[in-house]
């Protein structure tokens, strides 16, 4: 059963400190995106990337927000230091990319970062 | 840019009733377009897309909707509601391009005994 996960699914820390979470896309995806959902935006895209290269990421504070692709099988969401309004839901989701599909994506089931 | 509008945050039925989750967009280009179903803490699973083809897209657990290029509206529909239909319901676009999906704020559906 192919699905894109997430680690970790909670996560709890204090102003200041360094958060990872990690996304492990369904095999042959190329395409992988990063969404935010809190209950006032919705569903944000911060970033995304094809082939491992970042295509886009305006969508995230470039001042502590970065997004890797270390190898096709993860990426990575890292905010350095986090802040209270940070606070969200964070999902990973992947995409064939095939031309014609519409960038279908096909969600993880988020890591729910609190920061206090 | 585009964009999607659902007409609704909240939308209430009653068992058995007719489900209607109003969801229009703006786009440049013929759009692609979805609906995502979020039942609570958990991701987004696809209910449905249009793609090209026939306006009338069927998808699972009985969903259907309708691409009106006139109305710039793709709604969907359930005829009968079920309790377990009870979740967030979420329209995107995309053209027909290399851009990521873009999600509308979302309609949450109850669905009352």
């Amino acid at each position: 059963d192919a699905r894109v996960t997430q680690t970790p699914r909670d996560k709890v820390t204090e102003m200041g400190q360094e958060v990872t979470m990690r996304c492990q896309p369904i095999l042959g995806h190329n395409t992988v995106f990063w969404y935010r959902q809190t209950m006032m935006q919705g569903l944000e895209l911060l970033a995304y990337f094809r082939n491992r290269a970042p295509l886009d990421d305006s969508g995230m504070p470039k001042d502590r927000f970065s997004a890797e692709m270390p190898d096709a099988t993860l990426a990575t969401l890292k905010i350095q230091p986090s802040e209270p309004r940070d606070s969200a839901v964070y999902f990973c989701a992947s995409g064939s990319g095939q031309v014609g599909v519409g960038h279908e994506a096909f969600f993880g089931q988020g890591t729910r970062l609190t920061v206090v | 840019a585009q964009s999607v509008t659902q007409l609704g945050s909240h939308v209430s039925v009653s068992e058995g009733a007719l489900v209607l989750l109003r969801c229009n967009y703006s786009s440049s280009v013929p759009p692609y377009l979805f609906w995502y179903v979020q039942y609570p803490n958990q991701g987004l699973q696809l209910l449905l897309k249009y793609t090209t083809g026939a306006t009338l897209v069927k998808g699972i657990n009985g969903f259907e909707a309708e691409f009106k290029k006139s109305e710039t509206s793709f709604h969907l529909t359930k005829p009968s509601a079920h309790m377990s239909d009870a979740a967030e319901y979420f329209c995107a676009v995309s053209p027909s391009g290399n851009t990521p999906l873009v999600f509308g704020k979302g309609t949450r559906l109850s669905v009352i005994a």
